[in-house]
């Protein structure tokens, strides 16, 4: 019963690199969203998707892209990765809004 | 733009007593969620609140929402070492899009 997998779940990039974090969720959820996590900030909300092919962009969407080519999977891009950028990001998955969201074990990441 | 403010951000208390954590927000919403994170780990659900007055308990724990005073409250009874954690509340900004905006979140630590 894995639930949201998140891969890798530490990484360390220097400045100007790309990177995909991987999102994969086996509960057939509809509804899965990218969150970054700060001290002091609680959670950001980056990108979401209501279903397969359907994206949107949150709150702090700049230096991120996603696409949501199957359910199950919902990667999230760092374009140019920056200092600002260092994080620990979470994925989520609902099966539809006015459901609770459920967490992945997050990904903490680091750039140099 | 949607803002949801938590207070207090940090508390510590004794085990047995009683107290309130409260989240404010700013724009109208009916879909209020709570989630406990412990140090270093993923979110958990505790609370999906979807209407006004809607009330939820779980052991020590108890949520209510009022959508007319853009208020919810956590209300801890008879505290247990075992709560220590942070708690975030978040609210859907768009009526079940799963568009989270949360809290600051709020410490809580609770003293044998």
């Amino acid at each position: 019963n894995a639930g949201v997998t998140q891969t890798p779940k530490f990484q360390v990039l220097k400045t100007g690199q790309s990177m995909t974090l991987q999102c994969a969720q086996d509960m057939n959820h509809e509804y899965m969203s990218w969150y970054r996590q700060d001290p002091g900030m609680g959670l950001r909300l980056i990108h979401y998707s209501v279903g397969a092919g359907i994206t949107d962009q949150g709150e702090v969407p700049n230096g991120y892209n996603v696409s949501r080519s199957t359910t199950e999977d919902f990667p999230l891009r760092l374009l140019s990765a920056a200092p600002s950028q260092t994080s620990v990001y979470f994925c989520a998955s609902s099966p539809w809004g006015g459901q609770p969201q459920h967490f992945g074990d997050g990904t903490r990441l680091s750039i140099l | 733009e949607l803002k949801v403010e938590q207070n207090p951000l940090f508390l510590s208390m004794q085990e047995g007593k009683n107290y309130t954590i409260y989240c404010n927000y700013s724009t109208t919403s009916d879909r209020l969620y709570w989630y406990r994170q412990d140090p270093g780990k993923s979110l958990e659900s505790l609370f999906v609140l979807l209407s006004n007055g809607a009330v939820k308990q779980e052991g020590r724990l108890m949520a209510s929402l009022d959508t007319k005073a853009r208020l919810s409250t956590l209300h801890i009874t008879a505290a247990v070492h075992d709560l220590s954690a942070t708690y975030f509340c978040a609210v859907d900004r768009d009526q079940g899009a799963q568009k989270l905006v949360f809290g600051q979140g709020t410490r809580l630590t609770i003293n044998p």
